[in-house]
């Protein structure tokens, strides 16, 4: 069956250095990955897109990186900060105008 | 992109009875999904909201247990009906705009069955 997976534990981080994220996924062949962010109480936010023919995608202090051979994508916040304490979500679409399928979401804990 | 509003932002119901929550784009968009959030779970998608047909439920999940209707392009309402506690959830309203792939979700509705 499909399955798409985010590490549950919460990652405790001190401010300025980097947060990784990862989401593995089987049994799928996205076209493309996406990752949000969710505030408690808040809908969903959308940060990136990376399709399946692109490496890396970057904007501002956020790096998605997305490898179909090993079926997982990496989530990076560099000079973390307390404001970016959340829950990050990864969701896979087969292909344009399809739905989303998402992870189970992982928490960041920014410490100053 | 899209704003999204939900109404009510929260309830708390009784067992048995039923529950419409209502959402509002405020432009016209393509694509409107409703997902259910369980208390620290993820999201799992409820059905895709179909403008001017019935709309498609994911595996689960049941028209007789979650109606849906959606009668113009910027509105969309769930009912939750003859509700347990186990319906005690968030539910999100979420939209695709035509040109874009990315999905926009509204506030959600808090909901507690007693």
């Amino acid at each position: 069956s499909q399955k798409i997976e985010q590490n549950s534990e919460a990652l405790n981080i001190q401010e300025g250095k980097t947060a990784t994220l990862t989401c593995n996924y089987t049994n799928y062949s996205p076209a493309y990955l996406q990752w949000y962010r969710q505030d408690p109480g808040r809908g969903p936010v959308f940060l990136l897109l990376i399709r399946e023919n692109e490496k890396e995608k970057r904007k501002e202090r956020l790096k998605v990186t997305f490898d179909t051979t090993l079926k997982q994508s990496l989530f990076h916040i560099t000079a973390s900060q307390p404001a970016d304490s959340a829950t990050y979500l990864c969701a896979l679409d087969k292909a344009a105008g399809n739905k989303l399928t998402f992870g189970g979401g992982t928490r960041v804990l920014v410490k100053p | 992109s899209a704003v999204i509003s939900q109404k009510p932002s929260r309830d708390i119901c009784q067992r048995g009875t039923s529950l419409t929550i209502q959402c509002q784009v405020d432009s016209q968009v393509t694509m409107m999904f409703w997902y259910r959030q369980q208390p620290g779970q993820s999201l799992t998608l409820i059905a895709t909201a179909n403008q001017g047909s019935e709309a498609t439920y994911e595996s689960g999940f049941v028209i007789d247990k979650f109606p849906i209707s959606r009668p113009n392009l910027t509105f969309s309402t769930l009912t939750v009906s003859n509700m347990s506690p186990e319906d005690s959830s968030i539910y999100l309203c979420s939209v695709r705009t035509s040109v874009q792939e990315t999905q926009y979700f509204g506030p959600g509705t808090r909901l507690l069955v007693l």
